[in-house]
């Protein structure tokens, strides 16, 4: 069972900053399985990466993802403050969908 | 549009049984798989059952597995999520989810619906 640890677990940011989470799987994953969403208080997630770095239609090019081994990388380049959320990345493989516990961005 | 319309949630007892209903709209229903994913209260994202498009397979997650039933009908565009030997810990809110990019990633439209599990 593939088990994703995202960290840190909370990260607090000043608008305009630069934000980079972590998603790291405990074994060999295919990154073209590897999805992060952005969750706000009362809202359904959102997608935002899929295939570890293809922006979903309609995300800012300030989001992008990355992927190294077992690695996963969100980064928000600049944080604009509609971007203070939870995020969620995903992984799917042999009909199984995993998420990680969540990094909340919180503002500073 | 894509729209997905969850209900059936509410206060049931522990051991007690649920039906959730997910009413879908805006895209050849019949064609997509679908899922169910909840969210206990201040917790994270925890995927939960997939059905195929044509009903004729069906995934689960350990925790629900022999106690929950996905299905679907496709002539009234609607997904079920049956739930039984309820628990607390099934306490959450409960997501329909379309296929986004692949039926690797989930697309979540719906409001979602709440299913407490107490006595």
């Amino acid at each position: 069972e593939i088990v994703l640890t995202q960290s840190p677990g909370t990260l607090s940011l000043s608008p305009g900053e630069r934000a980079t989470l972590s998603c790291r799987a405990s074994q060999s994953v295919s990154s073209n399985y590897l999805a992060w969403y952005q969750q706000k208080p009362g809202q359904a997630p959102r997608l935002l990466i899929y295939g570890a770095s293809s922006r979903a239609t309609g995300i800012p090019d300030r989001f992008s993802g990355s992927a190294s081994g077992t690695d996963f990388t969100l980064t928000i380049s600049r944080l604009e403050p509609e971007d203070f959320a939870v995020y969620y990345c995903q992984h799917y493989g042999s009909s199984r969908w995993t998420f990680g516990q969540g990094t909340k961005v919180e503002i500073k | 549009e894509v729209q997905l319309l969850e209900s059936g949630g509410g206060l049931v007892q522990p051991g007690g049984s649920l039906r959730l209903s997910c009413a879908a709209s805006g895209f050849t229903f019949s064609s997509y798989a679908m899922s169910w994913v909840r969210q206990a209260p201040g917790k994270g994202l925890e995927w939960v059952s997939t059905i195929t498009a044509s009903g004729a397979n069906t995934y689960y997650a350990d925790s629900v597995k022999a106690r929950f039933t996905i299905s679907r009908d496709n002539s009234k565009n609607t997904m079920y999520l049956q739930m039984n030997s309820l628990r607390a810990e099934d306490t959450a809110v409960y997501y329909c989810a379309s296929p986004i990019n692949g039926w690797a990633y989930f697309d979540f439209r719906g409001q979602a619906t709440l299913v407490t599990v107490s006595s």
